[in-house]
């Protein structure tokens, strides 16, 4: 079993729908969580950070942490054809663990 | 500012042969990192550096080898190329260990590596 799960997608929503993305993991040593979003034929890049349990929020994204039931989520709210990447769950505690990304589309 | 940038994009390989990717920084981060990403296997650590100087082993360092004369390059030597090592290659810097905390990663735009 891998210490980070997460749905490979693809995900294909109408533009505007909301989205939620979703990893789970086995390790309780996971402090930090973290969410990169990769573009086509580009590195992953940094989009959210959160702390141990709770919520964040950035513009139309949230992260949303559980450590209780080792559940982590990015909501897109209003999602645009410009949100549509790779997105990688990574968890960072005892070690650095990235999820092996979910595929997102958002066509108009 | 560049950021991280990585050569050659795009490069195939014959078996047994030997190349090296480049990887450099203009952040004056410490702490220098090369990744595999492989369909289904996310992203897994090859090496990584903390400083110049100073290398250590990832998860899947066989067939690799890394040095880091400088702070701002951590070039990636492929020894004797497999197909097993085609992937894509992403050399990655942080200001320092993104183990044990939330610090951002920035990572190059990769390296597509075929090895036929």
């Amino acid at each position: 079993q891998k210490e980070v799960e997460q749905d490979p997608g693809p995900l294909s929503v109408p533009e505007g729908a909301i989205v939620s993305l979703n990893c789970t993991y086995s390790n309780s040593a996971f402090q930090y969580f973290m969410w990169y979003r990769q573009y086509s034929r580009k590195g992953p890049e940094l989009l959210m950070y959160t702390y141990s349990s709770g919520n964040k929020e950035d513009g139309r994204f949230t992260a949303q942490v559980d450590k209780s039931s080792k559940y982590i989520s990015l909501f897109i709210r209003d999602s645009q054809p410009s949100d549509s990447a790779t997105y990688l769950c990574a968890m960072s505690g005892d070690k650095l663990i990235f999820g092996t990304g979910t595929r997102l589309q958002v066509f108009p | 500012n560049a950021g991280v940038t990585q050569t050659p994009k795009f490069q195939v390989l014959k078996t047994g042969q030997s190349m090296t990717l480049q990887c450099a920084q203009d952040m004056n981060h410490e702490y220098m990192s090369w990744y595999r990403q492989d369909p289904g296997m996310g992203l897994r650590l090859i090496h990584y550096s903390v400083g110049a100087g100073i290398t250590d082993q990832g998860e899947v360092p066989n067939g690799y080898n890394v040095s880091r004369s400088t702070t701002e390059d951590f070039p990636l030597r492929l020894l004797s190329a497999a197909p097993s090592q085609t992937s894509v290659y992403f050399c990655a810097s942080s200001y320092s260990s993104a183990r044990g905390s939330g610090n951002t990663i920035y990572f190059g735009e990769g390296s597509w590596l075929t090895v036929v």
